[in-house]
């Protein structure tokens, strides 16, 4: 049983660029968390999503900042115009209900 | 508001000692605490949890104990090992997860 999968682990944007980060979530898992962490701190909760429905997004930018979990395919995490303080490491969380949240990998995005 | 607060942020141990992380949180209306390790380059692994309707849990060498009253959380790891080592964060769940600040973990050999 697959874990949580994110891609790209990797991604080196300049300024003005657009990122997109990708979140698969596990089988049977249709709740979707997108969380930040900046170096040397803890994480923040950004968006809460459900098939097709943003659930909660008071952690997300007012701005640049926008996500989707569509009826098919993976959870998109979009940054539109980067800035050098949105580099960080992004994770997705997956959950079969309300509770257990499980991570993946998460990508480490670097803005230049 | 919701906010956890965790301590100590760093914690050093000698292997085959234990270890004790705590957490308190302001929000009582929190009903589900895990655990998480986040090992270097890695995402956060669940390691334990604990529901407001139980006061103790324990997993092998871990274990989390939970006062509702004073809201506060704790993680006990004994007979530390190297492989340990990691920063460990608590959470509180209020529809999406609040996390402590973290705790850097090294155990010694």
């Amino acid at each position: 049983n697959a874990g949580v999968m994110q891609n790209p682990r990797h991604l080196v944007r300049r300024r003005g660029q657009e990122a997109r980060l990708r979140c698969s979530p596990m089988k049977g898992h249709s709740h979707v968390y997108w969380y930040r962490q900046l170096p040397e701190e803890g994480l923040k909760f950004m968006v809460y999503l459900q098939k097709e429905n943003i659930i909660d997004e008071s952690g997300m930018p007012k701005e640049r900042f926008s996500a989707e979990f569509p009826k098919e395919g993976p959870s998109i995490l979009r940054i539109q115009q980067v800035v050098r303080g949105d580099s960080a490491a992004y994770f997705c969380a997956s959950s079969p209900g309300v509770r257990e949240q499980f991570f993946g990998p998460g990508t480490r995005l670097t803005v230049l | 508001g919701e906010n956890v607060e965790q301590h100590p942020s760093t914690l050093s141990v000698q292997e085959g000692d234990s270890a004790v992380i705590k957490c308190t949180y302001s929000d009582s209306a929190s009903n589900y605490f895990p655990w998480y390790k986040q090992e270097l380059g890695k995402g956060p692994q669940l390691i334990i949890d604990i529901r407001s309707n139980v006061g103790e849990k324990k997993d092998q060498r871990i274990a989390v104990t939970l006062n509702k009253t004073a809201k506060h959380f704790s993680l006990h790891i004994t007979e530390t090992q190297p492989e340990d080592s990691a920063v460990y964060f608590c959470a509180a769940l209020y529809g999406k997860l609040t996390f402590g600040q973290g705790t850097i973990l090294t155990v010694h050999p």
